[in-house]
């Protein structure tokens, strides 16, 4: 089976302007996860995915928001970028959510804000 | 959420056991304790899961206390490649996502 893939792998933007970030889960999975790595803050929970709705969210502003698709698809976008906002940002996926299922990572989408 | 303690980081010889401790004192009954990793520039993931009783798996072992309010993973013998961040996750079967803490950075010697 093919891994979590996220794309892009690397992306450089500015203040102010807007992007969206890509994750593919594994065939079968329905839950999919975000996640923002910095090196001061560390892993923290952005929001989860289930059969195209969303179950949790993590404590971030409303700029930070993603959708799913019927596919199990999906995307993460971040409005209005800040400097803070440089990241990693990863995706997991599992076969059900609320569950001891364990959870599949991507490599992850190094963001950049200048 | 139930608070983990690890070491910031430990350091060990290649091909030796490595054990690293998690307090989770505050764990609930319910709550799964799972353990996850981070190779340099990579994802998470995962290594072993348990609730009471110690786990085995191709990886690692997990040992629980009787009290559930530690447990340790064990490394049978470490590699270059186990050279890793480790993070104790104490996980509840419901509706909480996986919340990572510092982790405990493993350096291993060649």
């Amino acid at each position: 089976k093919a891994g979590v893939t996220q794309t892009p792998r690397y992306l450089i933007k500015t203040r102010g302007q807007q992007v969206t970030l890509s994750c593919s889960p594994i065939s079968g999975h329905r839950s999919v996860s975000w996640y923002q790595q910095t090196p001061g803050q560390g892993l923290q929970f952005l929001f989860e995915y289930f059969s195209e709705t969303q179950r949790n969210k993590g404590n971030f502003p409303g700029r930070f928001s993603g959708r799913q698709f019927s596919n199990s698809r999906s995307e993460m976008n971040v409005s209005t970028l800040e400097l803070g906002d440089s990241a990693l940002y990863l995706c997991a996926s599992s076969f059900r959510a609320g569950s001891t299922d364990t959870q599949y990572f991507g490599p992850g989408t190094r963001l950049t804000v200048l | 959420d139930a608070k983990t303690t690890q070491p910031n980081s430990m350091e060990s010889n290649e091909e030796e056991p490595v054990h690293l401790p998690c307090n989770h004192s505050t764990i609930s009954g319910t709550d799964y304790i799972h353990w996850y990793r981070q190779l340099p520039s990579q994802g998470p993931e995962y290594v072993i899961h348990g609730l009471t009783s110690n786990v085995n798996n191709r990886m690692a072992s997990l040992a629980i206390a009787e009290d559930r309010k530690s447990s340790t993973l064990i490394l049978h013998r470490a590699t270059l490649r186990d050279a890793a961040v480790y993070y104790c996750i104490p996980f509840f079967r419901g509706n909480t996502p996986l919340v990572f803490g510092k982790g405990t950075r493993l350096s291993v010697i060649a």
